[in-house]
C-alpha cells in the first residue's frame, strides 16, 4: 500500500520562504507530485518529481529523495494568493495516491 | 484548460435515490478518473477508465459504478445514494502525452439527506 504523510496546517509571512515537507511509504514508485487546491477549487498542477534532485519552477521548488521517502515543496517571495492547501501524490505501479494535504495561510 | 466540463456543480439528494454525475472533456483524452474528496483522507480514486468501455475500479469502489460509452463522457453512478457518499467528486483526465499529470474538473459538492 501507500501512505502519505505531511502537516496539516502551517502559516507564513507574506514575502518569506516556506517549505512543506511530505513523507511517503510506497510499495512501487513512479513519481511524485504536488498540487495546489485553493478554497472550493480544483487541484493544479505544480510540479512532478520521479528522479532525486530540485526541480524549479519560478517561485516554486520542489525536491525528491527516493532513498529517504522524502519530498518538499519550497515557496518563495510568498504572496497573499499563495494561501491554499497543497498536496502531495505519489504515483505506485498502477494509481496515484494523495496525501491529506497542508492548508498554507499567508499573513501580511 | 484541459476542457474539462462536470455536471451538476451541485447536487442535493436523498438517501436511496440514484445519481448520476456527468464528466465531459472535449479533448479526446483517453484517461479519465473520478475521486472523491472528504476532509481527513484527501483525494481517493473511485473508478477510471482507459478508453471507451474499459474501466477499472480504484480504492473506494463500493457504492459506486461508471460508464463511458464515449470518449468525451464518463458517467459516475450512485445506485442508491447514502449519506456516506456525502463528498466532494472530482474528475480528472491525464494526457497521452503527459500521464503523469492530472488535471482536475471543478467539481461537484453532493449532499444526500
Amino acid at each position: 500500500g501507500q501512505n502519505i504523510d505531511q502537516p496539516t496546517e502551517m502559516t507564513a509571512t507574506e514575502g518569506a520562504i516556506v517549505q512543506i515537507n511530505c513523507t511517503y511509504q510506497t510499495s512501487g514508485f513512479n513519481g511524485l507530485f504536488w498540487y495546489q487546491q485553493h478554497a472550493g477549487e480544483a487541484p493544479t498542477f505544480l510540479s512532478y518529481n520521479v528522479l532525486d534532485g530540485l526541480e524549479e519552477k519560478g517561485r516554486f521548488s520542489s525536491f525528491l529523495s527516493r532513498s529517504k521517502g522524502y519530498s518538499y515543496l519550497l515557496l518563495k517571495e510568498l504572496q497573499m494568493k499563495d494561501s491554499a492547501s497543497y498536496l502531495c501524490a505519489v504515483k505506485g505501479y498502477q494509481k496515484v495516491t494523495f496525501g491529506t494535504g497542508t492548508k498554507l495561510q499567508v499573513i501580511p | 484548460d484541459a476542457g474539462i466540463t462536470q455536471s451538476p456543480r451541485h447536487k442535493v439528494t436523498e438517501t436511496g435515490t440514484p445519481v448520476t454525475l456527468r464528466c465531459h472533456q472535449t479533448e479526446n483524452h483517453r484517461y479519465m478518473y473520478w475521486y472523491r474528496q472528504d476532509p481527513g483522507h484527501g483525494l481517493r480514486l473511485i473508478h477510471y477508465s482507459y478508453g471507451v468501455k474499459d474501466t477499472d475500479k480504484g480504492e473506494v469502489s463500493d457504492g459506486y459504478s461508471v460508464s463511458r460509452s464515449k470518449t468525451e463522457d464518463f458517467l459516475l453512478t450512485l445506485e442508491s445514494a447514502t449519506s456516506s457518499q456525502t463528498s466532494v467528486y472530482f474528475c480528472a483526465i491525464s494526457p497521452t502525452e503527459a500521464r503523469e499529470k492530472l488535471f482536475f474538473g471543478s467539481g461537484t459538492q453532493l449532499s444526500v439527506l
